[in-house]
């Protein structure tokens, strides 16, 4: 079976940093997906991560650890614009992407 | 590049009506995707191709659902009988081939089903 989980909502302020963490269990590893979706809007890929570490890309950042079914997304230097969800998808072995229930981040000023 | 579109972008209709969806995804992108997404959740997966080749199906997927891709360009999802538990985003991506390649997703198409 396929479970993945994440946080429902968080809270951040302008310009500081968030984590969002997200564990899975699924019968098969092929990479993990971090998408961001705004209200009403498609969701727009972020990062992938397959091999395990951290990958760099800006102001977000994706870490993967395989052998602990866990990742997370660092976003950085937080703007009101980064209001959105995220969600954490996991590729199985039959290349079909499954997804978390998603993070709802809400950041203030 | 114009990106995935879906057409409609909203539809209404009555419960035991029959609708059918329209997904055109990007050219070059020969994996093709349908989710469903509720308020509050994420996008659960339905079904996918390769080309014309319908690979992957949800169990959880009610007989009333059928697509298709006839010729491995753009895809139908067709829903028949609706319930009012069907009321949800559908949502199409494409991809190209490789599990590194991530999905493109189309603005969806709202269905409300009354």
């Amino acid at each position: 079976g396929q479970n993945i989980d994440q946080p429902t909502e968080m809270t951040a302020t302008e310009g500081a940093i968030v984590q969002i963490n997200c564990t899975y269990q699924t019968s098969g590893f092929n990479g993990l997906f971090w998408y961001q979706q705004h209200a009403g809007e498609a969701p727009t890929f972020l990062s992938y991560n397959v091999l395990g570490g951290l990958e760099e890309k800006g102001r977000f950042s994706s870490f993967l650890s395989r052998s602990k079914g866990y990742s997370y997304l660092l976003l950085k230097e937080l703007q009101m614009k980064d209001s959105a969800s995220y969600l954490c998808a996991v590729n199985n072995a039959g290349n079909m992407l499954t997804f978390g229930g998603g993070t709802r981040l809400m950041v203030k000023p | 590049d114009t990106g995935v579109s879906q057409d409609p972008r909203h539809k209404i209709t009555k419960r035991g009506q029959n609708v059918t969806f329209r997904c055109d995804p990007i050219s070059e992108h020969n994996r093709l995707y349908w989710y469903r997404q509720t308020l509050g959740q994420g996008p659960e997966f339905l079904t996918y191709f390769q080309n014309e080749a319908q690979l992957e199906k949800s169990r959880l997927l009610s007989d009333r659902f059928s697509a298709e891709r006839p010729k491995g360009s753009f895809s139908t999802l067709e829903i028949q009988r609706t319930e009012q538990g069907d009321s949800a985003m559908y949502l199409c991506a494409s991809s190209q081939t490789g599990s590194n390649s991530p999905l493109h997703f189309g603005n969806g198409t709202r269905l409300t089903v009354t």
